[in-house]
């Protein structure tokens, strides 16, 4: 099973603020890596797929890079509606589907 | 536009079966590039891959749940199910089905039906 894992936890931080968040896959999974965002109370999003290709939608301040074992989500630009808890997601070598613990972005 | 819809019991006793359905409107449960799964998320945690299947009934389950997970589908209602057997409190979680592709993630979620296990 391939194991995500996600860094940091929690992030405090201010609109208008850049931000990058971490994952990693503990062995290799290409480019099989999608970002999703989950609001309170809401199902999960999903914005980046392929590691860097943004869902529909998705607003262009949401960009996504890594391959191999080393992924990054980067909000250029934090919006009041940004903040909300991010997974990652492998779906290189399945089953299973495994999901990082995700990080929370919080004001 | 692609919609799915989960619907069952919200609430489940101990040592029950957990029975969930998941109605697709805005597109085929057939479709050749979809593949249909259930993931689940206790209360304050994170998200769980509970399996996937195709519509011929290949399935895919995660080694965690496999002895206790069934999924099926029915093309006439254009519905997939899922079934939990000998459910425990470490059960009770929002359930949320999705589509994905074999080799694309879950693009598309229902809003989530919240499952409690207890007596």
């Amino acid at each position: 099973e391939i194991v995500m894992t996600q860094s940091p936890a929690t992030l405090s931080l201010s609109p208008g603020e850049r931000v990058t968040l971490s994952c990693r896959a503990s062995q290799g999974i290409s480019s099989s890596l999608a970002w999703y965002q989950q609001k309170p109370g809401q199902a999960p999003r999903l914005l980046i797929y392929g590691a860097s290709t943004r869902a529909t939608g998705v607003p262009a301040r949401f960009s996504g890079s890594g391959a191999g074992t080393e992924f990054t989500l980067t909000i250029s630009s934090l919006q009041s509606e940004d903040f909300a808890v991010y997974y990652c997601q492998q779906y290189h070598n399945w089953p299973p589907r495994t999901f990082g613990p995700g990080t929370k972005l919080e004001i | 536009q692609l919609q799915l819809q989960e619907s069952g019991p919200g609430l489940v006793k101990p040592s029950e079966t957990l029975s969930l359905t998941c109605t697709v409107s805005g597109g085929s449960i057939s479709s050749t590039s979809s593949f249909w799964g259930w993931i689940r998320q206790p209360p304050g945690k994170g998200l769980e891959w509970i399996g996937s299947m195709f519509y011929s009934g290949d399935t895919y389950y995660n080694p965690s749940l496999k002895s206790r997970v069934t999924l099926s589908v029915d093309m006439s209602k254009n519905q997939f199910s899922l079934k939990l057997t000998s459910v425990t409190a470490a059960d009770t979680a929002t359930y949320y089905c999705a589509r994905l592709g074999r080799w694309l993630p879950f693009d598309h979620w229902g809003q989530g039906t919240l499952v409690i296990v207890s007596s």
